[in-house]
C-alpha cells in the first residue's frame, strides 16, 4: 500500500454539489497538508494541520474546508463546486527528518 | 514570506546535452530548498534538497544543484539528458524547521530531443 493515498484518483462533479477528497497516510506522520495544481501555476497550499487539533488555512483556502479525523486522516471538502476548483489536487505529509511525502493526486473536473 | 521564480516554463535540449533548470528564491530566514519532478500522470517525487549543510547537492538521476547564498539561486543541473529525463520539475522553499510548509515555484516543462 502507498504511503499517502488518496481518493477517489478521479472525479467529476456537476457546479454546486459538495464533494469531499480523501487523504489516509501510514507514515505516522503529524504534520499533513492539501494543495492544489493549476498548469503554469506550480501546487498552492489549500489548508494545512500540523496535528488533529491544529488546522490552518493556506494561501488559498476559500471555498474550501477540511476535517482532521485522526492523525492518519485528512479530508478535502468543497461546499459548493464551481468550474474553476476544477485541478489536480495533492495530499502530503512531513517531518522535519523525512520531508514530504505526496499523494498520487486527485484529478478533480467541475462541470 | 517566501516566494520561488522559476525561470523558463518550458526548456527543450537535446539528448546527451547539458540540462539547466533555474530557481531563484526569496526568503525571510535561511531556506531549506527542494527540486521535485513529476512524470506525466504522477505525482510528485523529490530529486534533492538542500538544508543548510553542503551547497553542492546530488539528487537521484544524476541531477545535481547548488545553493548560491549571494545570488538567492538554487540552479538544477544534470550534465547529459536522457529521454526519460522528460518531465515537469518544481523548485520549492520552506522556511527551514520552522513551519516546514513549501513554497512551489511554477515549474519548468523540459523536452528531451532525440
Amino acid at each position: 500500500d502507498a504511503d499517502v493515498t488518496q481518493t477517489p484518483r478521479n472525479r467529476i462533479t456537476k457546479t454546486g454539489k459538495r464533494i469531499m477528497l480523501e487523504c489516509s497516510q501510514t507514515k505516522g506522520h503529524d504534520r499533513m497538508y492539501w494543495y492544489r495544481q493549476d498548469p503554469g501555476l506550480g501546487l498552492r497550499l489549500i489548508y494545512y494541520s500540523f496535528d488533529v487539533k491544529d488546522i490552518n488555512k493556506g494561501e488559498i483556502s476559500d471555498g474550501y474546508s477540511v476535517s482532521r479525523q485522526a492523525q492518519a486522516k485528512f479530508s478535502l471538502s468543497l461546499e459548493s463546486a464551481i468550474p474553476n476548483q476544477t485541478a489536480l489536487y495533492f495530499c502530503a505529509t512531513s517531518t522535519y527528518r523525512e520531508g514530504y511525502t505526496f499523494g498520487s493526486g486527485t484529478r478533480l473536473t467541475v462541470v | 514570506a517566501q516566494s520561488v521564480t522559476q525561470l523558463g516554463s518550458h526548456v527543450s535540449v537535446s539528448e546527451g546535452a547539458l540540462v539547466l533548470l533555474r530557481c531563484n528564491y526569496s526568503s525571510s530566514v535561511p531556506p531549506y530548498l527542494f527540486w521535485y519532478v513529476q512524470y506525466p500522470n504522477q505525482g510528485l517525487q523529490l530529486l534533492l534538497k538542500y538544508t543548510s549543510a553542503a551547497t553542492l547537492v546530488k539528487g537521484i538521476n544524476g541531477f545535481e544543484a547548488e545553493f548560491k547564498k549571494s545570488e538567492t539561486s538554487f540552479h538544477l543541473t544534470k550534465p547529459s539528458a536522457h529521454m526519460s529525463d522528460a518531465a515537469e520539475y518544481f523548485c520549492a522553499v520552506s522556511d527551514g524547521a520552522g513551519s516546514y510548509q513549501l513554497t512551489f515555484g511554477k515549474g519548468t516543462k523540459l523536452s528531451v530531443i532525440p
